[in-house]
């Protein structure tokens, strides 16, 4: 089982800063990364698939970067919607597939 | 757009089974190119996936849950279900499914999410 570390645990931002976020996978996962958003009491949301391609309707604001082990997700001017907790997930080697334990973004 | 709603008891007593059923509206859960997941998230922690099954019936299974579960799929009502035996405290979660993508050759990320149903294990 590929196991997702993500760090930090917690990241505190001001609104309109950057914010980058880190996804580890204990092996490679290639570019078979997404990245999901939560906010308190709703569904995860896809942002990201492919370690890079935003899904559909997602700001630009959004970008994911990395392949191999080490993954990104950047958030460039942090808006008030954007504090939620943001998890990655692989999809190389299954099953499991498998997500990171999280990251809360949240106002600094 | 494609909508998903999870439907099933809340509470559940300690070594029973849970069952809940995703209904799937706005769109064919006999669409090619997806399969359809069970995802759980205890409270206060991340997500684990469960099982992803195609409307063919072929499954997947979570290693960790293989033992205890069951997914189905019922094309005629657009609906799939979750089945997991014996439960525990431990099973106590916010159950989500999800629209698993098919890539190249396998299911690869969930693009859309029901809104979660929160089961409790307790007697």
């Amino acid at each position: 089982e590929i196991v997702m570390t993500q760090s930090p645990a917690t990241l505190s931002v001001s609104p309109g800063e950057r914010a980058t976020l880190s996804c580890r996978a204990s092996q490679s996962v290639s570019n078979n990364l997404a990245w999901y958003q939560q906010k308190p009491g709703q569904a995860p949301r896809l942002l990201i698939y492919g370690a890079s391609t935003r899904a559909t309707g997602i700001p630009a604001r959004f970008s994911g970067s990395g392949s191999g082990t080490e993954f990104t997700l950047t958030i460039s001017s942090l808006q008030s919607e954007d504090f939620a907790v943001y998890y990655c997930q692989q999809y190389n080697n299954w099953p499991p597939w498998t997500f990171g334990q999280g990251t809360k973004v949240e106002i600094k | 757009q494609l909508q998903l709603q999870e439907s099933g008891p809340g509470l559940v007593k300690p070594s029973e089974t849970l069952s809940l059923t995703c209904t799937v509206s706005d769109g064919s859960i006999s669409s090619s190119g997806y399969y359809w997941g069970w995802i759980r998230q205890p409270p206060g922690k991340g997500l684990e996936w469960i099982g992803s099954i195609y409307y063919s019936g072929s499954t997947y299974y979570n290693p960790s849950l293989k033992s205890r579960v069951t997914i189905s799929v019922d094309t005629s009502k657009n609906q799939f279900s979750l089945k997991l035996s014996s439960v525990t405290a431990a099973d106590t979660a916010v159950y989500y499914c999800a629209r698993h993508v098919w890539g190249s050759g396998y299911p690869y990320y969930f693009d859309y999410w029901g809104q979660g149903t929160l089961v409790t294990v307790s007697s």
